[in-house]
């Protein structure tokens, strides 16, 4: 079956350290996302890519990092300098980068920072 | 600058009766895209239906139906005869197509949280 992966799905860390999430889809889509979600709140675009080697900063980009070296790869670094890492974070991929192209996500990564 | 509001944070119903979710948009491209999706308490966004803006015919889907009004800025979602499994939080969401190739810049609404009883 088509989808995203996201692993793993609980991470725990201290505060510091950076940690790498991963995001892989096997769904052949050129765009690929990531947000973060905080408790009762939408979700916020962090970075993004339209191809590979290439990635945009979102609304939220600070204290994150990316890289885009496959296509099917797009995984999410959270460094020490996020003030605060603790959250739910989700990736997402699309056929195209095009506004109208619908976004189909993974399960998630709920990432806790102490 | 784009928004999304969805005033109702938090809806609980009793099973089999009809919900209607909110949302209210605001941008100043005369192009854009409306999107639902629902986030079930695995995790993950499903993606239910995607409206352009030159296009106000409403859509029904089964037990889902979408009315989009530009009049009034508003693209609410109705569940007819709810279930319990339609528990869940649902997002409205904007994309504007002013910089089309600039990737899918969707902008979320906080989401409602929906609650069916039985």
């Amino acid at each position: 079956d088509g989808g995203i992966t996201q692993s793993p799905k609980y991470l725990f860390r201290k505060e510091g350290q950076n940690v790498t999430l991963s995001c892989e889809q096997n769904l052949n889509h050129d765009a690929m996302y990531w947000y973060r979600q905080d408790p009762g709140q939408g979700l916020r675009l962090i970075y993004y890519s339209q191809i590979v080697n290439d990635f945009q900063k979102g609304d939220i980009a600070e204290g994150y990092s990316v890289s885009r070296e496959k296509k099917e790869s797009f995984p999410l670094t959270v460094t020490s300098a996020q003030k605060n890492p603790t959250a739910f974070y989700l990736c997402a991929s699309s056929i195209s980068g095009t506004a109208n192209s619908p976004l189909h996500f993974g399960n998630g990564t709920r990432l806790t920072v102490t | 600058a784009q928004k999304v509001t969805q005033a109702q944070t938090e809806i609980s119903v009793v099973e089999k009766e009809d919900v209607t979710l909110d949302c209210v948009y605001e941008t100043r491209d005369t192009t854009y895209y409306l999107f639902w999706y629902k986030q079930p308490p695995s995790g993950e966004l499903v993606f239910l239906i995607r409206r352009n803006s030159f296009d106000e015919q409403n859509e029904i889907s089964g037990r889902y139906s979408w009315n989009f009004q530009k009049s009034t800025s508003s693209f609410n979602f109705t569940i007819t005869a709810s279930q319990v499994v339609d528990s869940a939080v649902y997002f409205c969401a904007l994309s504007e197509a002013k910089d089309n190739n600039a990737g899918n810049m969707l902008t979320f609404g906080g989401g409602t949280r929906l609650m069916v009883k039985p």
